[in-house]
Formats: C-alpha cells, sequence, structure tokens
C-alpha cells in the first residue's frame, strides 16, 4: 500500500466550477502538507503548503488537511482554463529530507 | 538562469547502455533532490544531497543507480546497465536546505526512453 494515496483522474469541468482534489495517507507522522501544480513537459511548481491541521486560503485557493481523518483537500475556485495542469499532494515529516508525493490527479478546465 | 537547469531534456538510449543526467541546482541552494516520475507512480525518491553529501540516498532501486554532487552544486545521476523499466522522467530539485515545509525548485526533467 502506498503511503499517499490520490485519485489520478482524469477530472473534466467546466470553467467556473468548483474543483475538488483529494489525497489520503498512512503515515501518522507527517505534518507538513503541499500542494505542487504541473504543467505539461515541465517540473512540478509548490502551490500551497500547510503545517498540521487546519485551512488555508490563497486567492482561488483553498488547502485543508484533517489529521484525524489523514485526509487532506485541495479546492479551487471559479475555475480557469489555465488552471488545466496535474496536481500533487506532497507530505513530509517534521525531521528529515524526503517529500512524498501523491500519484497526481490531471486536471482539464473546459471553456 | 534563475531556475534549476537540467541536461539532456531528452535522452534515447539502448538497453544495457551507461547514461548520465545533469542537474544544475539554483546558485545558493544547498539541498538538492533526484525524483523519478513514471506513468501511474508519481514521483518516487531516489536520493537527496546536503552539499556535497547524501543523507539520504535510501530511494536508489538498485546499485545500478549511483549520484554524485560535486562543489555543493552540480550534480550528476548516472544508470549504469540501462533496463526498459528505467524509462521515465527524471527530475530534479534544489531547495535552500532548511527544516520544515521546505519550497523545492524543480527542473522541467530528463525524459529517458531505454528501448
Amino acid at each position: 500500500q502506498k503511503e499517499v494515496e490520490q485519485d489520478p483522474g482524469p477530472l473534466s469541468v467546466p470553467e467556473g466550477a468548483i474543483v475538488s482534489l483529494n489525497c489520503t495517507y498512512s503515515n501518522s507522522a507527517f505534518q507538513y502538507f503541499m500542494w505542487y501544480r504541473q504543467y505539461s513537459r515541465k517540473g512540478p511548481e509548490l502551490l500551497m503548503y500547510t503545517y498540521s491541521s487546519g485551512n488555508k486560503e490563497d486567492g482561488r485557493f483553498t488547502a485543508q488537511v484533517d489529521k484525524s481523518s489523514k485526509y487532506i483537500s485541495l479546492f479551487i475556485r471559479d475555475s480557469q482554463p489555465s488552471d488545466s495542469a496535474t496536481y500533487l499532494c506532497a507530505m513530509k515529516e517534521t525531521s528529515g529530507s524526503r517529500l512524498t508525493f501523491g500519484e497526481g490527479t490531471q486536471l482539464t478546465v473546459n471553456p | 538562469g534563475a531556475g534549476v537547469s537540467q541536461s539532456p531534456s531528452n535522452k534515447v538510449t539502448e538497453k544495457g547502455k551507461d547514461v548520465e543526467l545533469r542537474c544544475d541546482p539554483i546558485s545558493g541552494h544547498t539541498a538538492l533532490y533526484w525524483y523519478r516520475q513514471s506513468l501511474g507512480q508519481g514521483l518516487e525518491f531516489l536520493i537527496y544531497f546536503q552539499g556535497n553529501s547524501a543523507p539520504d540516498k535510501s530511494g536508489l532501486p538498485s546499485d545500478r543507480f549511483s549520484a554524485e554532487r560535486t562543489g555543493g552544486s552540480v550534480s550528476t545521476l548516472t544508470i549504469q546497465r540501462t533496463q526498459q523499466e528505467d524509462s521515465a522522467v527524471y527530475l530534479c530539485a534544489s531547495s535552500l536546505g532548511r527544516q520544515g515545509a521546505e519550497k523545492l525548485f524543480f527542473g522541467s526533467g530528463t525524459q529517458l526512453s531505454v528501448l
């Protein structure tokens, strides 16, 4: 079983829709939770990060972490065609250096 | 350049040949990571460098894989006697090397195809 599970999609939505992306994990030592966005033929870029449980909002993006359920989410409001990309969740323990990534969800926002 | 640079961007090789992949991190970044991205597998951690030392090389899949970093900067990932299952995108990332929620800056990767 993978430490981090993420539905690979693909997910296709109309422009303006609210998008919900999710990951579950099994390692209770994870304390840092991140979302990376990856455009085709490019490396991932950090979108948002959250420490421990709670919510964080940045413009149209909201990240949520529920450590009791080992479940994290990324919400995109008023989705735009430019949001079309693969979204990867990533997690990290307090000590240690490596990020553990989910498989990534491929999102297409149709105009 | 300002970002992480990887070369070559594409590499096609024959099974059994050795390949070298290069990564130029962002200047001043002490931490450097290699990841592998395969279809259906997501990003798989390979190795982490802090300066020139590799405190975590636990992700290297076999002894055919090795990596080095010289001068605290450029890193080379070497795959010996390549196999078809080595075909993937190899991504390099660098960061400031701080604890906590480190922001990793990724290169665009090297697409390796083993025929």
